[in-house]
């Protein structure tokens, strides 16, 4: 069956450090992936897409790869700051624009 | 960019009754929108497809006659939940496409979320 892990533990590291986080998928073959941001009791709000052909995609202190060969993107957010403090969410498209998305970390960033 | 608004944001009703869920669009038109439910602590689970103009296609293990979806025009589906139970409280969110950026990405915009409380 289809799947999307992220790491389910909370992500705590210092301010000015960057952040590191995983997704992994299995019997999946995504055109493409995307990342969105959680903040509690709101929706998920869109950060970044990369496609299957791209390799890195960055926006401004976000960065993110995608590894079709390991079924894995990596979301980093450099020189983080306590105001990064989020759930981040990877989410792959299926058919119909259908978003399956992964069970989030929680990053917190502290001072 | 493009907003999504939903109403009620937070809905306390009682075992049995019925609670309707309004997604808009507010500066584009959407044919389709996505309805999500997202249990604390877990990931948002999408529920249903809904097809302005047609019917809804709902997920695996989702039911229809539970869960009404009518998408009568370009910025606004409503999802009402019916005879409602406490196990139906969750945190439900709604989502349209859209493009995203001078690349115009595709992604999706989400509305804020509804809580419902089932007592």
């Amino acid at each position: 069956s289809q799947k999307i892990e992220q790491n389910s533990e909370a992500l705590n590291i210092q301010e000015g450090k960057t952040a590191t986080l995983t997704c992994n998928y299995t019997n999946y073959s995504p055109a493409y992936l995307q990342w969105y941001r959680q903040d509690p009791g709101r929706g998920p709000v869109f950060l970044l897409l990369i496609r299957e052909n791209e390799k890195e995609k960055r926006k401004e202190r976000l960065k993110v790869t995608f590894d079709t060969t390991l079924k894995q993107s990596l979301f980093h957010i450099t020189a983080s700051q306590p105001a990064d403090s989020a759930t981040y969410l990877c989410a792959l498209t299926g058919g119909g624009n259908k978003l399956t998305f992964g069970t989030g970390t929680q990053l917190k960033v502290e001072l | 960019g493009a907003v999504v608004s939903q109403h009620p944001s937070r809905v306390i009703c009682k075992s049995g009754t019925s609670v309707k869920i309004e997604c808009r669009s507010l500066d584009f038109q959407a044919t389709t929108m996505f309805w999500y439910r997202q249990f604390p602590k877990q990931s948002l689970m999408l529920m249903a497809t809904s097809n302005e103009g047609s019917k809804a296609t709902y997920e695996q293990g989702v039911e229809k006659d539970k869960f009404l979806i009518n998408h009568a025009s370009l910025t606004l589906s409503t999802l009402t939940v019916t005879s409602a139970h406490p196990e139906d409280s969750s945190f439900y969110i709604c989502s349209a496409p859209g493009t995203s950026g001078r690349g115009g990405q595709e992604t999706q915009y989400f509305g804020p979320g509804t809580r419902l409380l089932v007592l």
